[in-house]
């Protein structure tokens, strides 16, 4: 059962605009939504997080938005720079610290 | 570098040998995690550490994995009588406590059962 899911593999934006990574996910339970970010040959880095009891959070370029009462939540980038491209992954923390993580989307920034 | 460091960073086995992975986290994160990763795949939860106590071990984890973490500090993962179907990406993450979704990962150590 696939707790987080991302159903967007990959995403093509143009430099300098607006970049949105969408992410859905079933358990209530969860506290905390994160985004990773994740180079070839890398490991994933920690680039954001959300707790459940807020809305919005940002930092610099990126806001993540969430909405509970979909169980959905985004990342936003913008604007949108080549350093951008690589896989990013949303997840969620269970109350028990266990982090699962969505299979990820390609994010490719187009000159 | 203080960052988690992962050895080897490459592995090719034979089936049905024994393979050992090393991680050494950030110093002072008290929590450690394991994961492994799979082509187009997010990386999936296999075991915790809250210093040297293991917390949760998920249903991924056969009898033939085990983990460990002596003295809270670096942290081994064994595979016993490797399959093909172990070859992954397995990486390692620590945290602190206070801090706990944010996991600081290493490059992994790329794993290939022939």
């Amino acid at each position: 059962d696939q707790q987080v899911k991302q159903n967007s593999p990959s995403l093509s934006v143009q430099e300098g605009r607006i970049s949105i990574l969408n992410c859905d996910y079933t358990n209530s339970m969860f506290d905390y939504f994160l985004w990773y970010k994740k180079y070839p040959a890398e490991g994933p880095t920690f680039l954001i997080s959300i707790s459940s009891i807020k809305d919005k959070n940002e930092d610099g370029r990126f806001t993540v938005f969430l909405n509970k009462s979909a169980k959905h939540l985004s990342l936003h980038i913008v604007p949108s720079q080549p350093g951008d491209s690589a896989v990013y992954f949303c997840a969620a923390r269970n109350r028990d610290d266990k982090i699962i993580f969505g299979k990820g989307t390609r994010l490719h920034i187009l000159p | 570098d203080t960052g988690v460091s992962q050895d080897p960073r490459h592995k090719i086995t034979k089936r049905g040998q024994n393979v050992t992975f090393r991680c050494d986290p950030i110093s002072e994160h008290n929590r450690l995690y394991w994961y492994r990763q799979t082509l187009g795949q997010g990386p999936e939860f296999l075991t915790y550490f809250q210093n040297e106590a293991q917390l949760e071990k998920s249903r991924l984890l056969s009898d033939r994995f085990s983990a460990e973490r002596p003295k809270g500090s670096f942290s081994t993962l064994e595979i016993q009588r490797t399959e093909q179907g172990d070859s992954a990406m397995y990486l390692c993450a620590s945290s602190l406590d206070v801090e706990g979704e944010k996991l600081f990962f290493g490059s992994g150590t790329q794993l290939s059962v022939l």
